[in-house]
């Protein structure tokens, strides 16, 4: 079956704008996790949805923010882009979001914010 | 909070020979799940191993083994002959109870020489 696709791959937007992201999970998951990666940060936790609800949320401004919808599909949006926001962004799909099921990783979108 | 930690920001192997990346993590609770993802340079993160703290039993997965110490709170990967494909950088990550998210540690990048 198909993975998880990020789209797009890459991605270069000016300081001040904003910026939408998308990922498709693996069919019939329903959890969708968001990853911020940068060389300094590592890997760290943005958002997961469930449903179509934001069941958890980490440690990022407001101007991080997701959806998700009825089939699955994600998108994550940042507004007002700051440099800093320059990274590699990952989602992760699972059955149910859980511990005991495997998280499936999409290849990423590198978003280069100039 | 939890954390983990990975020490080694690279690692070196010859082709055929064993190599261990080590992990702490930090931790209040008692039930939880460690694993070890791959990230190789095409940036998608595939999933090595995973242990379940209340299994005593060390997982393996063919070449990979991992070396659980549950009251050290350590979670080493051992990569026994190794090949040119396993270099990577490798996460070690952490996924609680009360989370529905992975909190990794900052990657340790290992290289393999033929």
């Amino acid at each position: 079956k198909a993975g998880v696709t990020q789209t797009p791959r890459y991605l270069i937007k000016t300081r001040g704008q904003q910026v939408t992201l998308s990922c498709s999970p693996i069919s019939g998951h329903r959890s969708v996790s968001w990853y911020q990666q940068t060389p300094g940060q590592g890997l760290q936790f943005l958002f997961e949805y469930f449903s179509e609800t934001q069941r958890n949320k980490g440690n990022f401004p407001g101007r991080f923010s997701g959806r998700q919808f009825s089939n699955s599909r994600s998108e994550m949006n940042v507004s007002t882009l700051e440099l800093g926001d320059s990274a590699l962004y990952l989602c992760a799909s699972s059955w149910e979001g859980e511990a005991n099921t495997e998280a499936f990783f999409g290849q990423g979108t590198r978003l280069t914010v100039v | 909070a939890q954390t983990v930690t990975q020490s080694q920001p690279e690692m070196s192997v010859q082709e055929a020979e064993t190599v261990t990346l080590s992990c702490t993590y930090d931790t209040s609770e008692s039930d939880y799940y460690l694993f070890w993802y791959k990230q190789p340079p095409s940036r998608q993160m595939i999933l090595v191993i995973r242990q379940e703290a209340y299994k005593q039993q060390n997982a393996t997965e063919n070449r990979f083994s991992v070396n659980f110490q549950k009251a050290a709170k350590s979670f080493s990967l051992k990569i026994s002959d190794s090949q040119l494909g396993d270099a990577a950088m490798y996460f070690c990550a952490y996924w609680g109870q009360a989370g529905t998210a992975l909190i990794f540690g900052k990657g340790t990048t290992l290289s393999v020489s033929s």
